[in-house]
């Protein structure tokens, strides 16, 4: 069975910590790993990586896929309080168009 | 330019009824999917619509079902409701194009069934 697999499941740092999510996955014929941070309700885009190796960045948030190893990691440098949230990893496969979640890794940075 | 909106955010339910949510999806946007979120599951894939198509099925049981009208706005039913169809509900709205994984999310409604 397919499938996403998020560690840990839950994580609790101070300010200015930095931390690594992890996400692992199993599919056959892959396609994209994306991210997802939730706050309230409505998740909310972060990255999209289709390529091995090639990492994406944006301010103190990076993500890197390792196609060869299955897994992904989200990396969050200088955290502050406001990134306190889930952050939800999710794969594409084929030529199909719904995404398979991972449970979710819940961040509480205190300050 | 407006987000996703759902409609309504809350409802109470009670089991054996029925439930009709709605999705009004960004402008411009063709694709809207629908997600169902409980602590247990995480967020689980109920189905896709594109130009009023339904593109992808998730494995839900029939009395879940869904529509797009023309103008991309969707409606999902669910019929004879039962206490493990509580959940926040989520629909999602992209492109449909090749950036289809772009989900743009709206905030849900959270049905509770008594």
């Amino acid at each position: 069975e397919d499938k996403v697999v998020q560690s840990p499941l839950s994580l609790v740092v101070h300010e200015g910590d930095t931390v690594t999510l992890n996400c692992s996955y199993e599919v056959t014929n892959f396609r994209s790993l994306l991210w997802y941070k939730q706050e309230k309700k409505a998740p909310t885009f972060l990255f999209m990586l289709t390529s091995s190796g090639i990492e994406k960045k944006s301010g103190r948030l990076s993500s890197i896929l390792d196609k060869k190893e299955l897994f992904s990691i989200l990396n969050i440098t200088a955290t502050q309080t406001g990134d306190s949230a889930i952050y939800l990893c999710a794969y594409t496969w084929g030529s199909n168009y719904k995404l398979t979640f991972g449970k979710g890794t819940l961040l509480t940075v205190n300050p | 330019k407006a987000g996703v909106t759902q409609t309504p955010r809350y409802l109470i339910k009670t089991r054996g009824q029925q439930v009709t949510l709605s999705c009004s999806p960004i402008s411009g946007h063709r694709s809207v999917s629908w997600y169902q979120q409980t602590p247990g599951q995480g967020l689980q894939f109920l189905f896709e619509y594109f130009s009023e198509t339904q593109r992808n099925k998730g494995n839900f049981p029939g009395r879940f079902s869904g529509r797009q009208f023309s103008n991309s706005r969707s409606e999902m039913n669910v019929s004879t409701l039962e206490l493990g169809d509580s959940a926040l509900y989520l629909c999602a709205s992209s492109l449909g194009g090749i950036d289809n994984e772009k989900l743009f999310f709206g905030s849900g409604t959270q049905l509770s069934v008594l």
